[in-house]
């Protein structure tokens, strides 16, 4: 296993399109987070999944934010009718149930709306 | 609602010994988290606090007093590849719902100077 991997690496979109990020966790964690950093920022946390629950939501995650985890495996984080205030670095992160462990995380999709 | 506040930047000399000091306030304290992050890329973990006292980790101690909401992360002999931002990093707990997500402070930008 190689990590938590996210895809696309980059984006760019116009404003008002949707898009749509996949993340692969680490295949034994059962626990995925999104994250969103802006630059000089520290992350902000948008949303966390326990296998395929989606236990909770940042107030940060507006209505056109949506994010799934159909089989408990790997996510996927939409943005609709995106704005130029969405643009950031979007991480993922996975972690074990078992214990107080560190949460790993991939190495981000920077998007860019034009 | 959590706070965490860290120096936004730092020098220090190749061969040295840095301090970067954490301070936060938070309910539900539940782990204090470091990670490093190099620009560009993705945050990887450097140590986890949860008990007062010092964790010690090769050139890396994180340090942490509860009563105090006060963190310290401790590079010692200084190398150049050290230049990253160092992330403070809180995760609290929430009575029945069992989040673990972060809280992240803005970075301290450190940068390591022949």
């Amino acid at each position: 296993d190689t990590g938590v991997s996210q895809d696309p690496r980059h984006k760019i979109t116009k404003r008002g399109q949707n898009v749509t990020f996949r993340c692969d966790p680490i295949s034994e964690h059962n626990r995925l987070y999104w994250y969103r950093q802006t630059l000089g920022q520290g992350p902000e946390f948008l949303t966390y999944f326990q296998n395929e629950a989606q236990l909770e939501k940042s107030r940060l995650l507006s209505d056109r934010f949506s994010a799934e985890r159909p089989k408990g495996s790997f996510s996927t984080l939409e943005i609709q009718r995106t704005e130029q205030g969405d643009s950031a670095m979007y991480l993922c992160a996975s972690s074990s149930f078992l214990g107080n462990t560190e949460a790993f995380f991939g190495q981000g999709t920077r998007l860019t709306v034009v | 609602g959590q706070n965490i506040d860290q120096p936004t930047e730092m020098t220090a000399t190749e061969g040295a010994i840095v301090q970067i000091n954490c301070t936060y306030q938070t309910s539900g304290f539940n782990g204090l988290f470091w990670y490093q992050q190099h620009a560009g890329e993705a945050p990887t973990f450097l140590s986890y606090n949860v008990l007062d006292g010092l964790e010690e980790k090769g050139r890396f101690s994180s340090f942490l007093s509860r009563s105090k909401g006060y963190s310290y992360l401790l590079l010692k002999e200084l190398q150049m590849k050290d230049s990253a931002s160092y992330l403070c990093a809180v995760r609290s707990t929430y009575s029945g719902a069992g989040s673990y997500q972060l809280t992240f402070g803005k970075g301290t930008k450190l940068s390591v100077i022949p």
